[in-house]
């Protein structure tokens, strides 16, 4: 089963601050999602990536950037935060190589705080 | 562009009951449908997925779901629950598109009284 970690797993900081939130997997999968997860919604897509290099934008990106450096790490940054982007974020990865494209695994989510 | 709605925002059966979760989707053309589960505290663990060939999946666990074209739905069922199936369970889907993304419901909260 595909390992997905990340880091923090709690994170406070304040308006206007400069935060980046770490994902791993271990899996080898190629495509890799950053999501956000408010009370009373779904998992709503920040960018994704289906390869070290790449990034494409999700559904709802304003305020966040994201790079991934290599198979393995995937990074969201807020570099302006607002109290907005306070959320519970989850990465996951999935592989198309195996038929799984739709198939995601998601890591135990950052919380965020922004005051 | 694709939607998913669940009805239900909340759900509570006793230990041993049957239950359906109940999910609604809109899309012109080919599509991915998948149920995940989130315990509380945990990220989302895929459950399970159809995208052609018998409508009826299983998944783990003894979950099923049910695809109907005509009506837009993909049920999930599970014909006796236990209390550790107390979760939010999320239908999700995605137009063929090769991207991989999916959109997601806004999930029902599920609760086994014993």
């Amino acid at each position: 089963e595909a390992a997905v970690t990340q880091s923090p797993r709690n994170k406070v900081t304040v308006t206007g601050g400069n935060v980046t939130l770490s994902c791993r997997q271990t899996n080898s999968h190629n495509y890799m999602y950053w999501y956000r997860q408010d009370t009373g919604h779904g998992l709503r897509l920040i960018h994704y990536s289906y390869g070290a290099g790449n990034l494409q934008i999700g559904d709802v990106p304003d305020g966040y950037k994201a790079t991934r450096t290599t198979q393995e790490d995937f990074f969201l940054l807020l570099e302006l935060a607002s109290p907005s982007q306070t959320s519970l974020y989850f990465c996951a990865s999935s592989d198309d190589r195996t038929g799984g494209l739709y198939e995601q695994y998601f890591g135990p989510g950052t919380r965020l705080t922004v005051l | 562009t694709q939607t998913v709605s669940q009805s239900d925002a909340h759900v509570t059966v006793f230990e041993g009951d049957s239950v359906e979760l109940r999910c609604n989707y809109s899309y012109g053309g080919s599509i991915y449908l998948s149920w995940y589960i989130q315990h509380h505290g945990r990220g989302l663990q895929f459950l399970l997925k159809y995208y052609s060939g018998n409508p009826v999946v299983q998944g783990v666990n003894g979950f099923e779901a049910e695809f109907s074209k005509s009506d837009s739905s993909f049920h999930l069922r599970k014909a006796s629950v236990h209390w550790s199936d107390s979760a939010v369970y999320f239908c999700a889907v995605s137009g063929n598109t090769n991207t991989g993304k999916l959109t997601f419901g806004d999930g029902t909260v599920l609760t086994v009284k014993p």
